[in-house]
């Protein structure tokens, strides 16, 4: 079983959707984090949570809502996206916030926005 | 503005060969720099890394080469090997309390063949 684990790995939804992403870390570590991966984009850091608190909204819209009820989990909750918000979804893990923790990436969610 | 640059967008190598994956960046707080690795339908997997007060660090085939004066990395894998056909993203951050964000070059696509 791999250390980081998202659900659902595909998903398509239309513009007035409420749907819901779901990362589960198995490592013990203490911080977790949203990126988003856009066709020929790099990577691009959207949340970050150390020990359930948010640090970082990386000036994400308000239609990406975050939840992390504890450090094992972490949630983005989507409604009324927009198709320029199709992407890969990537859930990382580190084992706190710093430059030396190693993150640990999921295989990603891959939305479509109809 | 990019400030990783990753200018190869693909890479062809024989197998059993020198690969060679080049990466600039322009923030001179960058002082830890990691490669991570990527296989389709796989989120990014870490692979190697080198702090700043080094020039050099080697691990197995792999070794990440830091030029700070130039700003400018590269990874070296030698010998090439099939396997190692992936997309290979370097990701500098910086190390100092409270940091965390990794910035992602948009990657290099290695294809080694057989």
């Amino acid at each position: 079983e791999t250390g980081v684990t998202q659900t659902p790995r595909h998903l398509v939804m239309g513009m007035t959707n409420k749907k819901s992403l779901k990362c589960e870390q198995h490592l013990g570590h203490n911080a977790m984090y949203w990126y988003k991966q856009s066709a020929k984009k790099p990577l691009e850091l959207m949340f970050v949570y150390s020990l359930e608190e948010r640090v970082e909204n990386n000036s994400v819209p308000s239609r990406f809502s975050p939840e992390c009820p504890n450090s094992s989990h972490l949630f983005l909750h989507l409604h009324t996206l927009q198709p320029e918000d199709s992407a890969l979804y990537l859930c990382a893990s580190s084992q706190d916030i710093g430059g030396f923790n190693i993150q640990y990436f999921g295989a990603g969610t891959r939305l479509s926005v109809l | 503005d990019q400030q990783v640059k990753q200018n190869s967008p693909s890479l062809s190598v024989q197998e059993g060969r020198i690969s060679i994956l080049n990466c600039d960046y322009t923030n001179s707080m960058f002082d830890y720099f990691l490669w991570y690795k990527k296989y389709p339908a796989e989120g990014p997997t870490f692979l190697i890394s080198i702090s700043s007060i080094k020039d050099k660090n080697e691990d197995g085939r792999f070794t990440v080469f830091l030029n700070k004066s130039a700003k400018h990395l590269s990874l070296h894998i030698v010998p090439s090997q099939p396997g190692d056909s992936a997309v290979y993203f370097c990701a500098p951050t910086y190390s100092g309390a409270g940091s965390y964000q990794l910035t992602f070059g948009k990657g290099t696509k290695l294809s080694v063949i057989p």
